[in-house]
């Protein structure tokens, strides 16, 4: 059953860009590579999915090396808001495994 | 409208106790789950069910038993409760696309305390 691996923390300031990166060494060719944030006593919430090369929407940027073993999720000018767990999930027919999620802190 | 709504919020309980929680989902979705967040806020998945079947069903102790009336309904009976149980759990669902990407929406999550 493919793993990912995630830094267990991360510290930044209002404005910054924010990269986090997931490593998922034994991906599955069927498997996404999907984006979840968490604030504390709420439900996970998704962010963005991606399967190859880079995914953009409104809060964030995917980026996918071409061997897929990994994944870099860039929050672009983070806010005091944006202080969360943030999970690497792959998802695939039948199976879904979290990442250990990494806590992100934005300070002013 | 709660897209994902779970009840009971709180459910604090002695051990050996029965207790269900409640899910249901009003998107019209064709999948749901059950997910455990420990203490350490691992995020587990329990079970899946896509079309009122059980497609999903982690190492999970058989004390655990899902239900899904239909498909906008999986509720979570646990038998025989344990220390060991106590935890969040989440309710999430989510329409499986053709090439298999998806999207979940998750519960605001019951928080179980076993004493």
């Amino acid at each position: 059953l493919a793993k990912t691996t995630q830094p267990i923390s991360m510290d930044s300031y209002e404005g910054q860009e924010v990269n986090i990166t997931c490593s998922h060494n034994n991906i599955a060719t069927n498997d996404y590579i999907t984006w979840y944030q968490q604030f504390p006593s709420q439900g996970p919430r998704f962010i963005i999915q991606g399967y190859k090369t880079k995914v953009t929407n409104e809060v964030a940027s995917l980026f996918i090396p071409a061997d897929r073993k990994s994944s870099t999720l860039s929050l672009p000018r983070v806010s005091l808001s944006d202080t969360a767990v943030y999970y690497c999930l792959l998802t695939g027919f039948q199976k879904l495994v979290f990442g250990t999620g990494t806590r992100l802190l934005v300070s002013p | 409208d709660t897209a994902v709504s779970q009840t009971p919020k709180y459910l604090v309980t002695q051990m050996g106790n029965d207790k269900s929680i409640k899910c249901e989902q009003n998107l019209g979705h064709d999948t749901m789950y059950w997910y455990k967040q420990d203490s350490k806020k691992f995020l587990k998945i329990m079970f899946s069910y896509n079309n009122k079947e059980l497609i999903i069903n982690e190492t999970v102790p058989n004390r655990f038993s899902p239900k899904s009336p239909d498909k906008a309904h999986l509720n979570l009976h646990i038998n025989s409760l344990e220390l060991g149980d106590s935890a969040v759990y989440f309710c999430a669902s989510s329409q499986v696309g053709q090439d298999r990407s998806y999207e979940q929406y998750f519960g605001p999550g019951t928080r179980l305390t076993v004493t």
